[in-house]
């Protein structure tokens, strides 16, 4: 079975331009999740789908920032306009059933490593 | 202050010595402590979890959880170069799914 796929696995852009980065779950995860990881530092939580919605986005930064699920299978998470604090790797997570005592294994992706200059 | 601590390392410790990872916190509603292993260019991998406090083991891995101290801890015995990887503890409250993270330990064993 596939794992959860992230693309681009690296991209660099100039600050100012927007960049759209794609994730696959694995097949049949309701749940998706956004994280980020900026240098030194550690990762955070961005958002989490269920299914096409959004359950929680206390973790977005700010309107610079926007991620869709559009029927409730692939996500992308667009960055407009890109900043120099936006640079980090960008991880992807899926999860679907509850582990005994009551959570979700979150299965994550490589991730794609964001270089704003 | 963080809400989870974790001692970014590196750590670097001799084939089949015994290793201990930790991390403190100090949100109190957390409820679950996981350990993940991340492989350079990987994504992180769940390797245990633990629900409340106590101790849990698989296999050459131990977790504990000390929730009166805000503590947890990762084991691992004869320990393998195959084990040399980043170990991030994480953690999350019942019924919200968010996984919040500590640094991550840089952990090398010497052949």
């Amino acid at each position: 079975e596939a794992g959860v796929t992230q693309f681009p696995s690296h991209s660099v852009i100039e600050k100012g331009q927007t960049v759209t980065l794609r994730c696959d779950p694995i097949s049949g995860h309701d749940n998706l999740y956004w994280y980020r990881r900026v240098m030194g530092k550690e990762i955070k939580f961005l958002l989490h789908f269920v299914k096409e919605s959004k359950q929680d986005e206390s973790g977005m930064p700010n309107n610079r920032f926007l991620a869709e699920r559009t029927g409730g299978t692939y996500s992308t998470l667009k960055v407009q306009p890109a900043e120099l604090e936006d640079s980090g790797v960008y991880f992807c997570a899926s999860s679907q059933g509850v582990v005994a005592g009551g959570t979700y294994e979150q299965y994550f992706g490589p991730g794609t490593r964001l270089t704003v200059t | 202050q963080k809400e989870v601590e974790q001692d970014p390392g590196p750590l670097s410790v001799p084939e089949g010595a015994i290793v201990s990872l930790n991390c403190t916190y100090s949100n109190s509603a957390f409820q679950y402590f996981m350990w993940y292993r991340q492989y350079s260019r990987k994504g992180p991998e769940l390797l245990m979890y633990t629900y409340s406090s106590g101790n849990k083991e698989d296999g050459r891995f131990t977790a504990q959880v000390d929730k009166s101290s805000k503590y947890i801890s990762l084991f691992i015995r004869d320990s393998q170069p195959s084990d040399s990887a980043t170990y991030l503890c994480a953690m999350k409250n019942f019924g919200n799914e968010k996984l919040t993270f500590g640094t991550g330990t840089r952990l090398t064993i010497i052949p």
